[in-house]
């Protein structure tokens, strides 16, 4: 079946230091690929999408690109804020035959101390 | 667009009582999804809709858990009788249609505690 493996943390950092959460999935077919942020006391938004190989998605200054050869999505930023501080998911969605809600990762928790 | 509506925002409820809870997806989407987050098993998926009718319940844990979505605007997932192991965030997403279905609105969640 379909699985997201993600680091669970928490992740720390300083402010403008540089971010990768990896993420390495498992999926028959060709998934399309997704972050999702759930800050606190909310619910999970859409980060950024990638939904075939190579494509890169990107938002808010965030990027991940969708490596097929590796099986990997690393969410990647260049400057984190403290305002980034959240619970990032990684998810794929397969679209086929089975259920076509979203496979998650358990969450990465990030923390960026000012 | 208000987003996705769900209440209450929270629930307290002793074991055995029934609970209900509800979401109001954005106007328009044709898929509606349940979810549960546990610090255990992360982000399940329990049961979605499509156009009122529900497609996939295999993540439903249990016949006390129900769901049900008697028109375009409204759905509700009933707990009957609850347990502590109940206890969770549970979230209802919706989504606009085939073409794109798979980028799903979440709602801010219920977050349940069974005593």
């Amino acid at each position: 079946g379909n699985s997201v493996t993600q680091m669970e943390g928490p992740v720390t950092l300083s402010e403008e230091a540089f971010l990768t959460i990896n993420c390495t999935y498992t999926a028959t077919g060709y998934p399309s690929l997704f972050w999702y942020v759930q800050y606190p006391g909310e619910g999970l938004q859409l980060l950024l999408k990638a939904t075939k190989a190579d494509d890169k998605g990107s938002n808010k200054g965030f990027e991940a690109t969708y490596r097929k050869e590796t099986t990997s999505f690393h969410l990647e930023k260049g400057s984190v804020q403290v305002s980034d501080s959240a619970v990032y998911f990684c998810a794929l969605s397969d679209g086929g035959g089975g259920a076509d809600g979203l496979t998650f990762g358990k969450g990465t928790h990030l923390i960026i101390q000012p | 667009d208000a987003g996705v509506i769900q209440s209450p925002r929270h629930e307290v409820t002793e074991m055995g009582q029934e609970v209900t809870l509800r979401c109001k997806p954005i106007s328009g989407h044709d898929y509606l999804f349940w979810y549960r987050q546990t610090m255990m098993r992360g982000l399940e998926l329990l049961i979605y809709f499509n156009n009122n009718v529900p497609i996939d319940d295999s993540g439903m844990p249990e016949d006390r858990f129900s769901a049900k979505m008697p028109n375009a605007s409204f759905s509700t997932l009933k707990i009957q009788p609850s347990e502590p192991r109940d206890s969770a965030v549970y979230f209802c997403a919706s989504s606009l249609g085939l073409h794109i279905r798979h980028e799903q609105y979440f709602g801010p969640g219920t977050r349940l505690t069974v005593t």
